[in-house]
């Protein structure tokens, strides 16, 4: 079946707009994460879904940034008042259930802020 | 300061070298060790090790996990550039928020 699908695949805006990326999964995937990868650097975490819980917001990097899944699918991941530094790559990966560490990968989504 | 530490950062070499990647953590509460390959954007999965001592191949890709001395190798023989890309290490399966290691770039010239 399908992979890991992001869009847009490339985003520009000018500091201070609001975006919105969006992520859908491997379909029966129950965990989805959000990562950041900013130039030479590794993935950094941002938020974890699993199923119908509460999700790990521990990763995100300020109150500019939110995500939601919806029907334990589809996500979307808002940054509002865009910053330079939200300059990055947002990857998006999935997998069968929270105890399944191999991760699928959507082609990611790279944003710049100008 | 990084829990999971990746060396060389980079590396260059020519068609048919091998090469050892390390990957050095200080995490000890996760399930498992994996390696990807980022060629573009998406990382592809490689290996996952849970068990120390026990060699993982696939074609020309080997890897092993030695958790008494807190390390992980990714070696590949005979490269071909399709190998060029960056190798990622991750920990995973404790609290179930993976920890990247930040990569080694490999470039592979024919």
């Amino acid at each position: 079946g399908a992979g890991v699908s992001q869009s847009p695949s490339n985003k520009v805006t000018e500091k201070g707009k609001d975006v919105e990326l969006r992520c859908d999964p491997i379909s029966g995937h129950t965990a989805l994460y959000w990562y950041r990868q900013s130039l030479g650097q590794g993935l950094e975490f941002l938020i974890y879904f699993q199923g119908n819980s509460a999700p790990d917001k521990s990763g995100l990097p300020s109150d500019r940034f939110s995500a939601e899944r919806t029907g334990g699918s589809v996500s979307t991941l808002t940054i509002q008042r865009t910053q330079q530094e939200d300059s990055a790559v947002y990857l998006c990966a999935s997998s069968p259930a929270v105890d399944e560490e191999t991760q699928y990968f959507g082609p990611g989504t790279r944003l710049l802020v100008l | 300061e990084d829990k999971v530490v990746q060396s060389p950062l980079s590396l260059v070499v020519h068609e048919g070298d091998t090469v050892t990647l390390n990957c050095s953590y200080e995490v000890t509460n996760f399930r498992s060790l994996l390696w990807y390959k980022q060629e573009k954007k998406a990382p592809t999965f490689l290996f996952m090790l849970t068990s120390s001592g026990i060699e993982k191949k696939s074609g020309r890709l080997s890897s092993i996990l030695d958790k008494k001395e807190l390390f992980s190798i990714l070696n590949i023989t005979a490269t071909q550039t399709g190998d060029s890309a960056i190798y990622l290490c991750v920990l995973s399966g404790g609290s179930y928020i993976p920890t990247f290691g930040r990569g080694t770039s490999l470039i592979v010239h024919p």
